[in-house]
């Protein structure tokens, strides 16, 4: 079983959506969460760090349920610039382990 | 956030030959680099964990001697593709721990061995 999993999508949403995307992870021990945004041929940029709380930033909020080991993306109003590919990172301290999703694509159309 | 450079951003190169790529943290001191690949529609697939003054932790399968990682400073931080074959054609991407906790990624290096 992958340690972090995402629907790869593609999602294809009309500006001013708002679209959610979903990740799970297996390990139990994972501690800290994020989100990154990779365009294509990019690099990966850090978009949000995942608290217990959840945690909001300007039209994207995440959340966090370690009960149900999974962590979501919600973003709001969608932009034709929030178009990328959005990756699920799982850190696990212990031996510093980070953990990448497959990442779930976002087109928006205009 | 803190700022990761890598050189060069493309290269080709003949079969057989080495390449040498550099991460540098630019802004930061960096003990601990990591070095991943991504091949056209995956995800990143760690290579190996590079520390500051000691050997490189390579994950299962990536091969050492073909993937020479040396850290001689706190914001440099070495990739060699050694003999390198059109299979090791990918995207190489460094990064390294800033603040907040996580990763900040270089902009990668596109490698094209003919």
């Amino acid at each position: 079983r992958k340690e972090v999993e995402q629907d790869p999508g593609p999602f294809n949403v009309p500006e001013g959506a708002t679209v959610a995307f979903n990740c799970t992870y297996s390990n139990s021990a994972s501690q800290s969460f994020f989100w990154y945004r990779q365009d294509c041929r990019k690099e990966p940029k850090l978009l949000m760090s995942v608290y217990s709380s959840g945690n909001e930033d300007g039209r994207f909020t995440a959340q966090l349920n370690r009960a149900s080991q999974y962590i979501s993306l919600l973003i709001r109003d969608s932009k034709l610039s929030d178009s990328a590919t959005y990756l699920c990172v799982v850190n696990i301290w212990t031996g510093n382990q980070f953990y990448f999703g497959t990442g779930t694509s976002l087109t928006v159309i205009p | 956030g803190a700022v990761v450079s890598q050189h060069p951003s493309r290269v080709i190169c003949k079969s057989g030959t080495s390449v040498k790529i550099e991460c540098r943290s630019l802004d930061f001191q960096a003990t601990t680099m990591f070095w991943y690949r991504q091949f056209p529609k995956q995800s990143l697939m760690l290579m190996a964990t590079s520390n500051e003054g000691s050997k490189a932790t390579y994950e299962q399968g990536v091969e050492k001697d073909k993937f020479l990682i040396n850290h001689a400073s706190l914001t440099l931080s070495t990739l060699t593709v050694t003999s390198a074959h059109p299979e090791d054609s990918s995207f190489y991407i460094c990064s390294a721990w800033g603040t907040e906790e996580t990763q900040y990624f270089g902009p990668g290096t596109r490698l094209l061995v003919l």
